[in-house]
């Protein structure tokens, strides 16, 4: 099946930073999705973005799917920023999702 | 609040046991997705439902079920329970097969 493959593992950042993060994808996908999953465990929605650039207040998404992969800007980054952030791919082909092992971003005050 | 409703927030019980978890996909989705996360596995794909229907499966036990109603609500059977079982289970629904998912709030399970 499809690997996806996050990073870095880690992050972490001093409040205002700006970050960026990876994920990385074996095979060619058209459901690419990024999530964040805060302190108590809720996975919220950030973007659904098979391809192109994406925008939502303090965050961006890039996916370039001919070169399988897809990047999460944070800028000024805020300490409710924290917590663990996924990306995920759907293989249309088998159906089945797949979520890389994500990156924990900590933001320091 | 993304409108997926999951029913119980939390699930506590001993191994051999068996459980039923609930999952009410938001209005207008026909899809629905069921997850595990665990510490050691991370989230894991169990099963997929489009319309009733079985649409895809991933890392599903044979001690695990699932099903979709008429209704398109959808519950994970679970039994025979092991503490590997312990997990954060995840229902998610989108509009159609391939598309967006949103995720209910997830039922916390911990079998003693």
């Amino acid at each position: 099946g499809i690997q996806v493959e996050q990073s870095p593992p880690d992050l972490i950042l001093q409040e205002g930073a700006n970050s960026t993060l990876r994920c990385n994808f074996s095979d060619s996908v058209n459901n690419l999705q990024w999530f964040h999953q805060n302190p108590w465990g809720q996975l919220i929605n950030l973007f659904y973005i098979p391809s192109g650039t994406k925008q939502n207040g303090r965050l961006s998404a890039t996916t370039v799917a001919t070169e399988r992969y897809s990047l999460l800007y944070i800028s000024s980054s805020q300490t409710t920023d924290s917590g663990v952030y996924f990306c995920a791919s759907l293989n249309t082909n088998a159906g089945k999702s797949t979520f890389g092992d994500g990156t924990t971003l900590t933001v320091k005050p | 609040d993304s409108g997926v409703t999951q029913t119980p927030k939390h699930l506590i019980t001993a191994t051999g046991q068996r459980v039923t978890l609930r999952c009410s996909p938001r209005s207008g989705d026909l899809s629905v997705y069921w997850y595990q996360q665990s510490l050691d596995q991370g989230l894991q794909f169990l099963i997929q439902y489009y319309n009733g229907e079985e649409r895809a499966k991933g890392n599903i036990l044979e001690r695990f079920s699932a099903q979709q109603f008429p209704d398109l609500h959808s519950e994970l059977n679970l039994s025979s329970l092991e503490l590997g079982d312990s997990a954060l289970y995840f229902c998610a629904s989108s509009v159609d097969w391939n598309y967006e998912q949103y995720f209910g709030p997830g039922t916390r399970l911990t079998v003693t």
